[in-house]
């Protein structure tokens, strides 16, 4: 499968647990892209990276948030200290620059925090 | 701040109707405005519409954009049950960073 490959696919954790996800881009994309889904709503974008540097950050993202892409393949997204207000779908999205402009999707990570 | 509006926010037809999605933005820079359908998992490319290529078509599904009035239509004819899904307008608005502003979704459930 050479899309866009996110894990875990589901996380259930308690509140003010940590928790992290990875997500693997289309492997000659250069940019990547963090975006949360909450239910009725639309996609809204957290960070954005080019190969290894984070580029730009959302306000939505508080210091209890830090997403890496150490090497400028894979990601990671940590949220500290998770409240209920996080439980969203987490998704990954990577293109490549130059191309047409279309962000590829991978599948999400459901956040439930109880 | 950049908006995108998408209207009716669900729909509910038969198999067989056409159907009519909009979409209507207020950004700053305007680059592109794209469609995704979202089934229950990764939201897929349908369309990119530009200045350049204002319409767009693939089988059933066309796209028009109206930069004048700051909108787009998404039509489908003939729908399917496969067509039920999550139709996402969204809008690149400046820079090269591809940064997408989404709308809320149309909700789409084409009944047999």
């Amino acid at each position: 499968d050479t899309g866009v490959s996110q894990n875990p696919r589901h996380k259930i954790t308690k509140r003010g647990q940590n928790v992290t996800f990875r997500c693997d881009p289309i492997s000659e994309h250069n940019r990547l892209y963090w975006y949360r889904q909450t239910l009725g709503q639309g996609p809204e974008f957290l960070t954005y990276f080019q190969n290894e540097a984070q580029l730009e950050k959302s306000r939505l993202l508080s210091d209890r948030f830090s997403a890496e892409r150490p090497k400028g393949s894979f990601s990671t997204l940590e949220i500290q200290r998770t409240e209920q207000g996080d439980s969203a779908m987490y998704l990954c999205a990577s293109s490549l620059s130059g191309g047409s402009g279309e962000l590829f999707f991978g599948e999400g990570s459901r956040l439930t925090v109880l | 701040e950049d908006k995108v509006v998408q209207s009716p926010l669900s729909l509910v037809v038969h198999e067989g109707d056409t159907v009519t999605l909009n979409c209507s933005y207020e950004v700053t820079n305007f680059r592109s405005l794209l469609w995704y359908k979202q089934e229950k998992k990764a939201p897929t490319f349908l369309f990119m519409l530009t200045s350049s290529g204002i319409e767009k078509k693939s089988g059933r599904l066309s796209s028009i954009l109206d930069k004048k009035e700051l909108s787009s239509i998404l039509n489908i004819t003939a729908t399917q049950t496969g067509d039920s899904a999550i139709y996402l307008c969204a809008v690149n608005s400046g820079g090269s960073n591809y940064k997408l502003t989404f709308g809320k979704g149309t909700l789409l459930t084409v009944n047999p």
